[in-house]
């Protein structure tokens, strides 16, 4: 069972660029996270996705744009990098898009210089 | 918006306790988490609580007070390996998490 994958696991992007960030999940969870967490601010919830098809606005989206086009892939992109987004992403799922315990992919490390 | 309290270290040694508190004044609440964050890992799920009162699961035990906007997580029997960084999460209206910074434990032998 691999749960959630992400991938690239880290990436050194140049300021400018187009990048993204690639989450799959294999348990058929309904709902889906984007969150960044940086160095004494915690994890803050960058878009989110309560079912395929939708997607709502996090903490702080701005900069970052989300799709979710079926159940299992969420993708993160960010349309022109900025140094302010170095930091290390994170994916998560839950079955649904309210109490439940949200699993955590393993993180994508973005250096954006 | 939310404001997620919790220390930033605690230091312990092996095979006692430690408590970490976490208080918090949220839109709304519909339960808290806390989440176990080893250096460079991911997040892994700990405890949820949604009433008041105490769960214990283990080692690890989670206690809940509603009126008071705090929570605590208890560490016993403490093993190197709960070094590690112990976040709290709580459910606000939107049923949305809103997490603390997070508290790094130290088990020093």
């Amino acid at each position: 069972i691999a749960g959630i994958t992400q991938a690239p696991t880290s990436q050194i992007l140049a300021a400018g660029r187009r990048m993204t960030l690639r989450c799959t999940q294999d348990m058929r969870h309904n709902a889906m996270y984007w969150y960044r967490q940086d160095l004494g601010l915690g994890l803050r919830l960058i878009h989110y996705s309560n079912t395929a098809g939708t997607t709502g606005k996090g903490e702080v989206p701005d900069g970052y744009s989300v799709s979710r086009a079926n159940t299992d892939d969420f993708p993160l992109t960010l349309a022109s990098a900025v140094p302010s987004q170095t930091s290390v992403y994170f994916c998560a799922s839950s079955d649904s898009g309210g109490a439940d315990t949200q699993y955590f992919g393993p993180g994508t490390r973005l250096t954006v210089l | 918006g939310q404001n997620i309290d919790q220390p930033t270290e605690m230091t312990a040694t092996e095979g006692a306790i430690v408590q970490i508190n976490c208080t918090y004044q949220t839109s709304g609440f519909n339960g808290l988490f806390w989440y176990q964050q080893h250096a460079g890992e991911a997040p892994t799920f700990l405890s949820y609580n949604v009433l008041d009162g105490l769960e214990e699961k283990g080692r690890f035990s989670s206690f809940l007070s509603r009126s008071k906007g705090y929570s605590y997580l208890l560490l016993k029997e403490l093993q190197m390996k709960d070094s590690a960084s112990y976040l709290c999460a709580v459910v606000s209206n939107d049923y949305k998490l809103s997490f603390g910074a997070g508290t790094t434990v130290t088990v020093r032998a």
